[in-house]
């Protein structure tokens, strides 16, 4: 079954860390580009960082720069997410899409269901 | 980078057109082909309903279709279902070395 699983969702105080995992079954994960994508509560969603299929290259959204690390391990069909030094307005419900077309953010074809962080003390 | 504009609200009766508008600038919407819609239920993840401006993914029903003119994509949505009631968001490529942008997105209510 092609799927993405996301996991590690939490509460954290402010300062804290995290890190999300994303699980992906049914499709040949090394070959696609990934991206994690986040809604805060009422809000729309934002994108927050990419990779490119071999790890190569990384981008990330002004608000989380220097914070946040994106990575994946191909022989583990996984993807991750650090997040470092969160704030209250991380909170939200971050999404692992898989990213295709010719450019990063082309369109996400797959998305996860949703692991909600709430950052609060 | 600012967000794409879209309506926060639109509505249409069973069976009637409805139209979405995504604005952005000629550093994004105006300059590539890459926006794409989605359609999210609540407490659903998003799903694909666009891409590419005007390209249907498998599965999605010919009723939803895409354009764009000049700085501006649009959704459109023909023969309305109850099923069509959800939140809209555009998103669009912004160019080498930055991630894309999404709009703010738009409910869409079948009346």
């Amino acid at each position: 079954q092609v799927q993405l699983v996301e996991s590690g969702g939490g509460l954290v105080k402010p300062g804290g860390s995290l890190r999300l995992s994303c699980a992906a079954s049914g499709f040949p994960f090394s070959g696609y580009y990934m991206s994690w994508i986040r809604q805060a509560p009422g809000m729309g969603l934002e994108w927050v960082s990419f990779i490119s299929s071999v790890g190569t290259s990384m981008y990330y959204a002004d608000s989380v720069k220097g914070r946040f690390t994106i990575s994946r391990d191909n022989a583990k069909n996984s993807l991750y997410l650090q997040m470092n030094s969160l704030r209250a307005e991380d909170t939200a419900v971050y999404y692992c899409a898989r990213d295709r077309g010719d450019v990063p953010g082309d369109y996400f074809d797959l998305w996860g269901q949703g692991t909600l962080v709430t950052v609060s003390s | 980078q600012s967000a794409l504009t879209q309506p926060p609200s639109a509505s249409g009766s069973p069976g009637q057109s409805v139209t979405i508008s995504c604005a952005g600038t000629s550093s994004d919407v105006g300059g590539y082909v890459y926006v794409s819609w989605y359609q999210q239920h609540p407490g659903k993840a998003p799903k694909l309903m666009i891409y590419e401006v005007s390209k249907r993914p498998p599965g999605v029903p010919d009723r939803f279709s895409g354009s764009k003119s000049g700085n501006t994509a649009s959704l459109t949505v023909s023969g309305l279902q109850a099923e069509d009631e959800a939140d809209y968001y555009c998103t669009s490529y912004a160019g080498s070395n930055n991630l894309g942008i999404f709009g703010g997105g738009t409910k869409l209510t079948v009346l």
